[in-house]
């Protein structure tokens, strides 16, 4: 069974470009779920999806983020227009809907760098 | 709302010698406890869990932690390192009831020959 795959692996953009992340979820899981590492700080969380509706996206960092997740399948992450401080790893998750007891399964991650 | 603090970023340890990682976490309601593990270029790989019962924990590659309540604290342990231990450690916790996880800042493992 494929695991979560991330795309790009890496991306550098300059500041003011947009960027767009890929995560294509472990099949049949309906959780999925964005964090993100800012380099040397704590992995934070920013959003979850079940199906394609958020569920909670409580810790996007403002209004220049957009996460979709068209069809409960594949989700996407836009930043749109790219600050300094966006530069970091991105992660994705994906659970089974097995509240409280689903494990979630982590990709490799994107690593964006905003110069 | 949740935190959890690593107070180690980095642990340097001999091969075969014993590690402790320390994880202490505070929080407003209970929680789900965890610790993840990175190795080099690869993602995210879960540990082990605590949801309840035993509050001594044993995952996988040998680790274990323990629960402490009264401490607030989710240790993790292990007897004898091996160099394939390198990695990033994260502890993570999760409020009953809430989805997403709070992770600390990681500690760096790194085993010397």
């Amino acid at each position: 069974e494929a695991g979560v795959t991330q795309f790009p692996s890496h991306s550098v953009i300059e500041k003011g470009q947009t960027v767009t992340l890929r995560c294509d979820p472990i099949s049949g899981h309906d959780n999925l779920y964005w964090y993100r590492r800012v380099m040397g700080k704590e992995i934070k969380f920013l959003l979850h999806f079940v199906k394609e509706s958020k569920q909670d996206e409580s810790g996007m960092p403002n209004n220049r983020f957009l996460a979709e997740r068209t069809g409960g399948t594949y989700s996407t992450l836009k930043v749109q227009p790219a600050e300094l401080e966006d530069s970091g790893v991105y992660f994705c998750a994906s659970s089974q809907q097995k509240r409280d007891l689903g494990e979630q399964f982590f990709g490799p991650g994107t690593r964006l760098t905003v110069l | 709302a949740q935190s959890v603090t690593q107070l180690d970023s980095q642990v340097p340890v001999f091969e075969e010698a014993p590690v402790e990682l320390r994880c202490n976490y505070s929080s407003s309601v209970s929680v789900y406890l965890f610790w993840y593990v990175q190795y080099p270029n690869q993602g995210l790989q879960l540990l082990l869990k605590y949801l309840s019962g035993s509050t001594l924990v044993k995952g996988i590659n040998g680790f274990e932690a323990e629960f402490n309540k009264s401490q607030t604290s989710f240790h993790l342990r292990k007897p004898s390192v091996h160099i394939s231990d390198t990695a990033e450690y994260f502890c993570a916790v999760r409020g009953f009831g809430n989805e997403k996880l709070t992770f600390g800042t990681g500690t760096r493992l790194t085993i010397i020959p």
